[in-house]
């Protein structure tokens, strides 16, 4: 069966600081992948997506980045973080070629920023 | 472009009394729409789901959607809530490009005593 894993689960950083958020996903492969971050008191926000190691698509641009080093790895990333970066995070993953997009959450990282 | 509307950010409802939230889709023909749970600090947990095999869905933990063409509805319903039933609940529906999901902005459901 597959499974996702998100680590850590909470991070509380200061701003200006780096930021490094992992997400792996077990007993798939070539799986789609997803970021998302939930704001205090709003919905689901895609920040980027990955169809294969390397390629990354950007949904909203700001001070994140993403990178996929290894097929079921996804790497959420900042150089400074900004106050707005406080969060919960979440990562998902999608079987390529499924028609309905049915997407897989992991358990999330909850990210404050002081 | 596929959308999802949830009317209703919050809903509160007694213990033993009917769930209902409500989401609403717009396109032609929507081949697949969801429900997904989130308990506090958790991910999200698929529901239900359809995929154009029967109009009426049944999902975990005794929730039920039926999707309705006429009205491009496809409400939540649970015949008696129960406390553990507090969480966020989001509908969803393939749309933003051919890999994604386009989620509502959410229903907070509160059980009281």
């Amino acid at each position: 069966s597959q499974t996702i894993h998100q680590w850590p689960a909470t991070l509380v950083q200061p701003v200006g600081s780096p930021l490094s958020l992992e997400c792996t996903v077990e007993g798939t492969s070539n799986p789609n992948l997803y970021w998302y971050r939930q704001a205090a008191g709003r919905g689901l926000q895609l920040l980027f997506y990955s169809v294969g190691i390397g390629q990354i698509s950007s949904e909203v641009p700001q001070n994140l980045s993403a990178s996929r080093p290894q097929d079921r790895q996804f790497i959420l990333s900042s150089k400074k973080l900004l106050l707005s970066d406080s969060g919960f995070y979440l990562c998902a993953w999608r079987v390529p070629g499924r028609a309905n997009n049915e997407q897989f959450f992991g358990p999330g990282t909850r990210l404050t920023v002081l | 472009a596929q959308s999802v509307t949830q009317l209703g950010s919050h809903v509160s409802v007694s213990e033993g009394a009917l769930v209902l939230l409500r989401c609403n889709y717009s396109s032609s023909v929507p081949p697949y729409l969801f429900w997904y749970v989130q308990y506090p600090n958790q991910g999200l947990q698929l529901l239900l789901k359809y995929t154009s095999a029967a109009t009426l869905v049944k999902g975990i933990n005794g929730f039920e959607a039926e999707f309705k063409k006429s009205e491009t509805s496809f409400h939540l319903t649970k015949p008696s809530a129960h406390m553990s039933d507090a969480a966020e609940y989001f509908c969803a529906a393939p749309g933003g490009s051919a890999r994604q999901l386009t989620f509502g902005s959410g229903t907070q459901l509160t059980v009281l005593p």
